[in-house]
């Protein structure tokens, strides 16, 4: 899980195993989901985003996850590689428009 | 198509001076939204600007402003800089304003305050 604003959660994973990063959001309004990835230097990277009129959505090798009764969001990775290392921020559209971004979960990825 | 530049990649400043960064969206897109992330606070939302007006601000004092013009570019500014102020400064363009939209995000300016 993760705490806005304070410290990073790390996951460390095996080559080839599923990784799951999850994601608490503050505001029940939120529409619009969106999970990022930003490696070492660069901006974040959109991997996969969600409406909150839906509870599954899948991608390449990800699939998000929303539940909104807890305000709960989460991130599956499917055969997770080295080149999946990163950190990963989860963001939410609130009510006023504005974009509230996760503190970020450092994944590594062991071969 | 390239993609969000930002210039310039890092920045040293000291306190009490003034700062202007510059954004180009990729070609075509509308929307440019600016955001600050640091260690402690992560990423934060500054502003949103789409056809040259601010559509939406967030939590920042009056010290941060923008703007954008009429080819899409936009640039931030920082008066009286803070150490505070010290952080990753970034970038995001979008087709248009709103939800709908994918947003990508440019590799940021790396600002330092002294």
């Amino acid at each position: 899980g993760e705490s806005v604003g304070l410290h990073l959660p790390t996951l460390s994973v095996q080559e080839g195993d599923n990784s799951i990063i999850n994601c608490a959001y503050s505001n029940s309004a939120s529409d619009y989901f969106i999970w990022y990835k930003q490696e070492s230097g660069k901006g974040p990277q959109f991997i996969i985003d969600i409406r909150s009129n839906m509870d599954k959505r899948q991608g390449q090798r990800v699939t998000v996850l929303l539940n909104k009764t807890v305000k709960h969001l989460s991130l599956q990775i499917a055969a997770t590689q080295p080149g999946d290392s990163a950190v990963y921020f989860c963001a939410e559209k609130t009510n006023n428009n504005d974009m509230r971004f996760g503190a970020g979960t450092r994944l590594t990825v062991k071969p | 198509k390239a993609g969000v530049t930002q210039t310039p990649r890092y920045l040293i400043k000291t306190r009490g001076q003034q700062v202007t960064l510059s954004c180009s969206p990729i070609s075509g897109h509308r929307s440019v939204s600016w955001y600050q992330q640091t260690p402690g606070q992560g990423l934060q939302f500054l502003f949103e600007y789409f056809s040259e007006t601010q559509r939406n601000k967030g939590n920042f004092p009056g010290r941060f402003s923008g703007r954008q013009f009429s080819n899409s570019r936009s640039e931030m500014n920082v008066s009286t800089l803070e150490l505070g102020d010290s952080a990753l400064y970034l970038c995001a363009s979008s087709l248009a304003a709103g939800s709908s939209y994918e947003q990508y995000f440019g590799p940021g300016t790396r600002l330092t305050v002294t």
